[in-house]
């Protein structure tokens, strides 16, 4: 158990949909990062927060959005869904100034029917 | 970040050693190597890193070649549940965020 919580584990929706990822950042780690996993796409980095504000940005589509809260939870907005937005969403946390060595949470299974 | 050359799939029996190699023979000086796996979709899970030493915790060791070209990961006593996919990332402690994953080294470990 990383301590990082996602929520929900299963979200099953049709396209055109929004849908919002929760995530939990372990105690204290004031970084959360959201990642995508799909089939043909490996694992790749959508974007960080750090202590509520963006930080680093990578291939996420305009119909996504994130923010951090003043909690330090994290939610990613997926809006106008797409039958290939069917991935497996991660969270992840680090503690300040190691970036490098990022604790993952279970993931959230998106499926778009 | 400095590319990485993982082999796409490993045996190892259980019980035995694993030693995963990893090529990055484009490494520059201040990049660090770092191993992460994802047991079957479960969220990725670090392991180790290292710059030129090598490391031991209580997961795995890493050899770093004296070039820094290549590394190796090394599960002394591989068990059923290290089964996962492996992954070499190469990059700057403080480069941001993002962390690249390839294509990793499925390993398989067999009874």
């Amino acid at each position: 158990d990383s301590g990082v919580t996602q929520t929900p584990k299963h979200l099953i929706t049709a396209t055109g949909q929004r849908v919002t990822l929760r995530c939990s950042p372990r105690s204290g780690d004031l970084s959360v990062y959201w990642y995508q996993q799909s089939l043909d796409q490996g694992l790749q980095f959508l974007i960080q927060y750090y202590n509520g504000e963006e930080r680093a940005k990578g291939n996420i589509l305009e119909r996504f959005s994130a923010q951090q809260f003043p909690d330090l939870h994290s939610e990613l907005n997926l809006s106008s869904l797409e039958l290939g937005d069917s991935a497996l969403y991660f969270c992840a946390s680090s503690v300040e100034g190691r970036v490098d060595t990022q604790y993952f949470g279970p993931g959230t299974r998106l499926t778009v029917l | 970040d400095a590319k990485t050359t993982q082999p796409p799939s490993m045996d190892c029996a259980e019980g035995r050693a694993a030693n995963l190699p990893c090529n990055h023979s484009t490494i520059s000086g201040n990049e660090y190597v770092y191993w992460y796996r994802q047991i079957h979709s479960q969220g990725p899970q670090y392991i180790i890193h290292g710059l030129k030493n090598n490391e031991t915790n209580e997961m795995a060791s890493l050899i770093i070649t004296e070039d820094r070209k290549s590394s190796t990961l090394i599960l002394p006593h591989a068990t059923l549940r290290d089964t996962a996919v492996y992954y070499c990332i190469v990059r700057v402690v403080f480069a941001g965020g993002k962390l690249i994953f390839g294509q990793g080294t499925e390993l398989s470990v067999k009874p």
